[in-house]
């Protein structure tokens, strides 16, 4: 079957370095996504990682293992603004595109 | 270049009654998925089209959910004879080939009363 596990909710500290971690098990794989989503807004594009190691953006850093089917989102410098939830994607090898996503991480950042 | 559009944004039904959702897609996109997000849960893969086709509709529900994306026009995702367990976000994602970068719409959040 497929699951994508992150944890529910996640409280940092502004200026402070939280990790947001995601585990998966899919019958197959082709990359997965991190996206961000504010309360009732659309959810966002972060970063994609198809081959192991860290890809790193700005503030937002991202890692892949594929063996042990593990990713984490690293967001630096915490800004109030970065509090919303941030999903875990994968797309399956056999997909023709679609995504499967996780129930995503709450992320709230305190002054 | 305008991102995905979506309408409406709010859209309330009673019990029985036709939902229609449209989705634009951004321009030169060709690929359109739809999801459907539940509260407090993530979102959802429904169906997946190109234009005039239907190319995975393995996240629909068997009954009265349809999806199309006409030649001309947006991507409709159409309900039939709404119920409450129908209360949901709709999102749209358009991508300009299969198996890249996906970018959404704001959402149809649709209540049934």
């Amino acid at each position: 079957g497929q699951n994508i596990d992150q944890p529910t909710e996640m409280t940092a500290t502004e200026g402070a370095i939280v990790q947001i971690n995601c585990t998966y098990q899919t019958s197959g794989f082709n990359g997965l996504f991190w996206y961000q989503q504010h309360a009732g807004e659309a959810p966002t594009f972060l970063s994609y990682n198809v081959l192991d190691g860290l890809e790193e953006k700005g503030r937002f850093s991202s890692f892949l293992s594929r063996s042990k089917g593990y990713s984490y989102l690293l967001l630096k410098e915490l800004q109030m603004k970065d509090s919303a939830s941030y999903l875990c994607a994968v797309r399956d090898r056999g997909s023709q595109g679609n995504l499967i996503f996780g129930k995503g991480t709450k992320l709230s950042v305190k002054p | 270049n305008a991102g995905v559009m979506q309408n409406p944004r709010h859209l309330v039904r009673r019990r029985g009654q036709e939902a229609r959702l449209r989705c634009s897609p951004m321009k030169g996109h060709s690929h359109v998925y739809w999801y459907r997000q539940l509260p407090e849960e993530g979102l959802k893969f429904m169906v997946y089209l190109q234009k005039e086709n239907i190319i995975d509709e393995s996240g629909m529900p068997k009954e009265r959910f349809s999806a199309e994306f006409p030649k001309e026009g947006p991507s409709i995702l159409r309900i039939q004879q709404v119920v409450r367990g129908d209360s949901a976000a709709y999102f749209c994602a358009s991508s300009p080939g299969r198996g890249t970068e996906a970018f959404f719409g704001q959402g149809t959040r649709l209540t049934v009363v």
